[in-house]
């Protein structure tokens, strides 16, 4: 089974910083891997997918990048609303999902 | 408006069942292939199952196979997890979540439903 890590596990950054998360697989996943952000008793919601592909409606200051191994997520200018918890998750052997631990972002 | 809605959670004993279910309303619900998630509380996401629009594919997580069985109902617009067996580590939180219809992402989550295993 493919295993996923991401790092740190919490973060703390201040409103206007720039916010950087990276996961990493087991094995070789190519690009498939995606990042939900998920706000405190809410369901997580989806913001990049095939690794670095923005979905509609989300702010640009996400992004996503990385291929194989090592997968990276940012934001580009933390702000207030941005507080949640962010998961990647690897697809890599359709249909079964594997999600990673989560990174924790709080404001400073 | 696009929406997923969950119900049927609740407190059950070790052992007991429950059956999950998940309303579809603002899309094709027959068209998308469906997913079952669980939070346990303060811990991450973990994918649990999965079923394709027609029903003729179907996936479990090692960590419930053999003891929750995905189904679905396409002219109800219904999504269904029963659950057997239940042990004190179901307990969750769990979401059903839609896979976008051409990228393989969950894009559409429901608000969740909690279920609580104890005695």
């Amino acid at each position: 089974d493919i295993q996923m890590t991401q790092s740190p596990s919490s973060l703390s950054a201040s409103v206007g910083d720039r916010v950087t998360i990276t996961c990493q697989a087991s094995q070789d996943i190519s690009n498939y891997l995606n990042w939900y952000q998920q706000k405190p008793g809410k369901a997580p919601k989806l913001l990049i997918y095939d690794a670095s592909n923005l979905e509609t409606g989300v702010p640009s200051r996400f992004s996503g990048s990385g291929s194989g191994t090592d997968f990276t997520f940012t934001i580009s200018s933390l702000q207030p609303e941005d507080i949640a918890t962010y998961y990647c998750q690897q697809y890599d052997n359709l249909p079964r999902f594997t999600f990673g631990p989560g990174t924790k972002v709080d404001i400073k | 408006e696009v929406q997923l809605v969950e119900s049927g959670g609740g407190l059950v004993q070790p052992g007991g069942s429950l059956r999950l279910s998940c309303a579809a309303s603002g899309f094709t619900f027959s068209s998308y292939s469906m997913n079952w998630v669980r939070q346990a509380p303060g811990k991450g996401l973990e994918w649990v199952s999965y079923i394709s629009s027609s029903s003729s594919t179907i996936y479990y997580a090692d960590s419930v196979k053999g003891r929750f069985t995905i189904s679905r109902d396409n002219a109800k617009n219904s999504l269904y997890l029963q659950m057997n067996s239940l042990r004190a580590e179901d307990t969750a939180v769990y979401y059903c979540a839609s896979l976008a219809y051409v990228v393989n992402a969950f894009d559409i989550w429901g608000q969740g439903t909690m279920v609580t295993v104890s005695s």
